[in-house]
């Protein structure tokens, strides 16, 4: 069975420069999740998706980040401008729901460098 | 206050030897426990739920003190391929995860 699949894995941009990262989960899982991991840091959530509502978004930076999952499946994140402190690991996660909510299934994370 | 604390380590252990890691959580209301492993530069992978009567998987062993609030793991004749980072989970209902920032394990040969 595929995995959650990101993109892209590595960015290295400019400060004040757009960008966006992309998440596929795992067929039929309902939540999708975007988190920032920061060096030496757990996980923290950006925001959760049940299908294409976002349910939860009270973590996200809204006035740089944004995220959007049309049709319920694929979900891209976005930060414009980009700025120093937005380096980290960017993990996308899905779940299927109901009892297996809380079981998480992690992609490999979109590692962001602002210069 | 954070909501999930976790000693960082790093621990650093002979193989064989036996570890434990705690992990204390702040808020009373919390549901569902878990640890996690991450390797150095991958994702975080579901090691093991955590459950009131305690639960073994293996060599690993995790306990759950409500009254205490914390959560432990031990691992018993630590292997090499044990080290990691050990990431404390916790949910509250229905919220996304609550991560720990996760305590460093080595093992040495």
């Amino acid at each position: 069975e595929a995995g959650v699949v990101q993109s892209p894995r590595y960015k290295i941009i400019e400060k004040k420069q757009p960008v966006a990262f992309w998440c596929n989960p795992i067929s039929g899982h309902n939540t999708l999740y975007w988190y920032r991991q920061n060096l030496g840091q757990g996980p923290e959530l950006l925001i959760r998706y049940e299908n294409e509502e976002a349910v939860d978004d009270s973590q996200l930076p809204k006035d740089r980040f944004s995220a959007e999952r049309l049709k319920g499946v694929d979900s891209t994140l976005k930060i414009q401008p980009a700025e120093l402190g937005d380096s980290a690991v960017y993990l996308c996660a899905s779940s299927p729901g109901g009892r297996a909510l809380n079981e998480q299934f992690f992609g490999p994370g979109t590692r962001l460098t602002v210069l | 206050r954070k909501e999930v604390e976790q000693d960082p380590g790093p621990f650093n252990v002979p193989e064989g030897a036996t570890v434990a890691f705690n992990c204390t959580y702040s808020n009373s209301a919390s549901q569902s426990f878990f640890w996690y492993r991450q390797d150095c530069r991958k994702e975080p992978k579901l090691l093991m739920s955590v459950y009131s009567s305690g639960n073994e998987d293996g060599r690993f062993t995790a306990q759950l003190n409500r009254a205490s609030q914390y959560i432990s793991l031990l691992i018993r004749d630590s292997k090499l391929s044990d080290s990691a980072t050990y990431l404390c989970v916790v949910t509250t209902g229905r919220r996304a995860l609550t991560f720990g920032s996760g305590t460093r394990l080595q093992v040495q040969p």
